[in-house]
């Protein structure tokens, strides 16, 4: 079972404007980790917030996270053609196990 | 290249052969992961290692699964007697605990399993 629910589950944009997304998630985490995946390829890893910390930045990305509300958010900005894939959040136990939620599919049309 | 490896990238197969996929990690990570992802989905837990260690089994992973990692370096993943419904994306991704509780994980490209 997913851990977590991205929303949307898919956002179509123009190159130059801003895409966010949303992630809920249902248990007590020790951290929430931001995955990019390209069409049929693997997971690059793109930012990792620790569960004390509310928010991050990493170039044009921003996430925060808020634990009250087991949600967090990632924000691209200035979106490119290149940032066309598929966005997973992941939540960390205190193992190290990753579950992820189903992902938004991000289009960004020229 | 130093990052993670899987062989085969794509693997067909009728139903009811075994196959057997192979990841090598990132050489300093003594943890290894195992997910398979479907078609529209996010990538589902189904073991790990931490170092030659099998230290938890997803229940996803049923009797026909079986995943090693002799002396802490490689690992392979065995699937027998494959069913249509093991059709699926199988994602390896290596970690490492030295110095830190915050476990970013490296993830390969995949092995696409298709069983016909």
């Amino acid at each position: 079972s997913q851990q977590g629910e991205e929303d949307p589950q898919a956002l179509s944009i123009q190159e130059g404007e801003n895409a966010t997304m949303n992630c809920s998630y249902k248990t007590s985490i020790n951290n929430l980790q931001w995955y990019r995946q390209n069409s049929g390829r693997g997971l690059v890893h793109l930012i990792l917030i620790r569960s004390n910390e509310r928010e991050k930045h990493s170039g044009r990305l921003r996430v925060t996270l808020d634990t009250s509300k087991k949600s967090s958010s990632l924000l691209i900005t200035a979106s490119r053609a290149a940032d066309t894939a598929s966005y997973f959040c992941a939540t960390t136990d205190s193992w190290g196990k990753l579950q992820f939620g189903a992902g938004t599919q991000v289009v960004v049309t020229p | 290249d130093t990052g993670v490896s899987q062989n085969p990238r794509h693997k067909i197969t009728k139903r009811g052969q075994n196959v057997t996929f192979r990841c090598d990690p990132i050489s300093e990570h003594n943890r290894l992961y195992w997910y398979r992802q479907t078609l529209g989905q996010g990538p589902e837990f189904l073991t790990y290692f931490q170092n030659e260690a099998q230290l938890e089994k997803s229940r996803l992973l049923s009797d026909r699964f079986s995943a090693e990692r002799p002396k802490g370096s490689f690992s392979t993943l065995e699937i027998q007697r494959t069913e249509q419904g093991d059709s699926a994306m199988y994602l390896c991704a290596s970690s490492s605990t030295a110095g830190t509780v915050y476990h970013e994980q490296y993830f390969g490209p995949g092995t696409r399993l298709t069983v016909t």
